[in-house]
């Protein structure tokens, strides 16, 4: 059964940092990998998506890596503004196209 | 991309009575899904929504519970019946579509739900 865990829980870092937010996953079969945002009350916003056979994904400030055959996914958010305070979900889908989630990393940048 | 409206976006409910979730899309989407993140939890999927046939459940899930309509490609119910206190939680509809890119999945804004 797989299993997705983030690390860490919750992130608090000022303004114009890189960081690294991390996914981890217990069954390598996977069919992609995607990363999301969640804003309280708007849902969430697809950031990233990995096929299986796909080393990284780039979009503006956020790149997001996957080596499947460690179970690891990192999403790296280069100089960090408080518009990107969220939370962070990271979910694998299986062959079957279903999506497992992860709880999330909850980041604050401040100004 | 697809723009997802929902309704309600939050209540209050009491135990014992039941809710509908409205769930509705600006384009025609081939595949509807309904998700429920429990407070602390992840998210997770309870029903895929099937255009003119019933829900596919996820175990755990039954219909007597969630009870699930889609009559077209646009729009979609989610009823959570007879509450008790265990069902407060987001409940968020997403749709896929293999014309909007990727495969990946598109949310709508959830609905928060308390149940007394």
């Amino acid at each position: 059964k797989q299993e997705v865990t983030q690390i860490p829980a919750a992130l608090s870092v000022p303004e114009g940092e890189n960081l690294v937010l991390n996914c981890s996953f217990t069954d390598s079969a996977i069919y992609n990998l995607q990363w999301f945002r969640q804003d309280p009350g708007k849902g969430l916003t697809s950031l990233l998506l990995i096929q299986s056979s796909q080393r990284e994904q780039t979009s503006g400030r956020l790149n997001a890596s996957l080596d499947k055959s460690s179970g690891r996914s990192t999403l790296y958010i280069a100089a960090s503004q408080p518009g990107d305070s969220a939370t962070y979900l990271c979910a694998v889908a299986g062959n079957n196209r279903k999506l497992i989630w992860g709880l999330g990393t909850s980041l604050a940048v401040n100004p | 991309s697809a723009v997802i409206s929902q309704k309600p976006s939050r209540d209050i409910c009491q135990r014992g009575t039941s809710l509908t979730i409205q769930c509705q899309v600006d384009s025609q989407v081939t595949m509807m899904f309904w998700y429920r993140q429990q407070p602390g939890q992840s998210l997770t999927l309870i029903a895929t929504a099937n255009q003119g046939s019933e829900a596919t459940y996820e175990s755990g899930f039954v219909i007597d519970k969630f009870p699930i309509s889609r009559p077209n490609l646009t729009f979609s119910t989610l009823t959570v019946s007879n509450m008790s206190p265990e069902d407060s939680s987001i409940y968020l509809c997403s749709v896929a579509h293999p014309l909007l890119a990727r495969e990946t999945q598109y949310f709508g804004p959830g609905t928060r739900l308390l149940v007394l």
